[in-house]
């Protein structure tokens, strides 16, 4: 296992409505990303937190946002959603930002939008 | 738009056999390129990666093979096994640790006993 864990597994939401999915990283790991994975497609960068901060972001809508908190768990936000949002929702932890540190995923979060 | 194009889509191969998974990238700023691997129900993990100063690296079964003028990168798996089966996504990224991924599509590669 990889020590990144992710909650709920799975959800189900109508469109129009919000939602947010929880991440909690490895111990020490102070940088986190976010990725939405599509049935059957590579996942897509959403943004990425190193302590606390957003420091960069992809080609998503300001209707994705996110927090990190102190402990370095973090949660991704979800507002107005969309048919196209159904996705494996992925986190990603690691130690910092340079070097050869490992980039470890968590399970996902299967989100469907009806 | 898709910045790493990954063939073939899927793969069959017997075991015991060579599987060969092909990527090519635009943009010349990518400065590391790692491969994926995914069972299902699982996120991605690191497989292999390697940084464009080499054109070769290769960790036990696991060979990547890069190319920088034809911004082409490829995964080697020799004595393909049935437990290798899994989706495999190559990725890139503008930073040499691994920030910010572009990832291929994914090639679903079954090893036939």
């Amino acid at each position: 296992e990889t020590g990144v864990t992710q909650s709920p597994t799975h959800l189900i939401k109508t469109r129009g409505q919000q939602v947010t999915l929880r991440c909690s990283s490895q111990s020490g790991h102070n940088t986190v990303s976010w990725y939405q994975q599509a049935l059957g497609q590579g996942p897509q960068f959403i943004f990425q937190y190193y302590r606390e901060e957003e420091n960069g972001r992809g080609n998503f809508p300001p209707r994705f946002s996110g927090l990190q908190f102190p402990n370095y768990s973090s949660e991704l936000n979800v507002n107005a959603l969309e048919l196209d949002d159904s996705a494996l929702y992925l986190c990603a932890s690691r130690k910092g930002l340079a070097g050869t540190d490992t980039q470890y995923f968590g399970p996902g979060t299967r989100l469907t939008v009806l | 738009q898709q910045q790493v194009k990954q063939s073939p889509q899927s793969l069959i191969v017997q075991k015991g056999g060579i599987s060969i998974i092909n990527c090519a990238y635009e943009n010349t700023a990518f400065d590391y390129f790692p491969w994926y691997q995914q069972f299902p129900g699982k996120g991605p993990a690191l497989l292999i990666a390697i940084r464009p100063d080499v054109s070769e690296k290769k960790e036990g079964r696991f060979t990547i093979s890069f190319n920088k003028s034809a911004k082409q990168f490829s995964l080697h798996i020799m004595d393909s096994q049935p437990g290798d089966s899994a989706t495999y996504f190559c990725a890139a990224s503008r930073d040499n640790a691994g920030n910010m991924l572009t990832f291929g599509g994914g090639t679903r590669l079954m090893v036939k006993p």
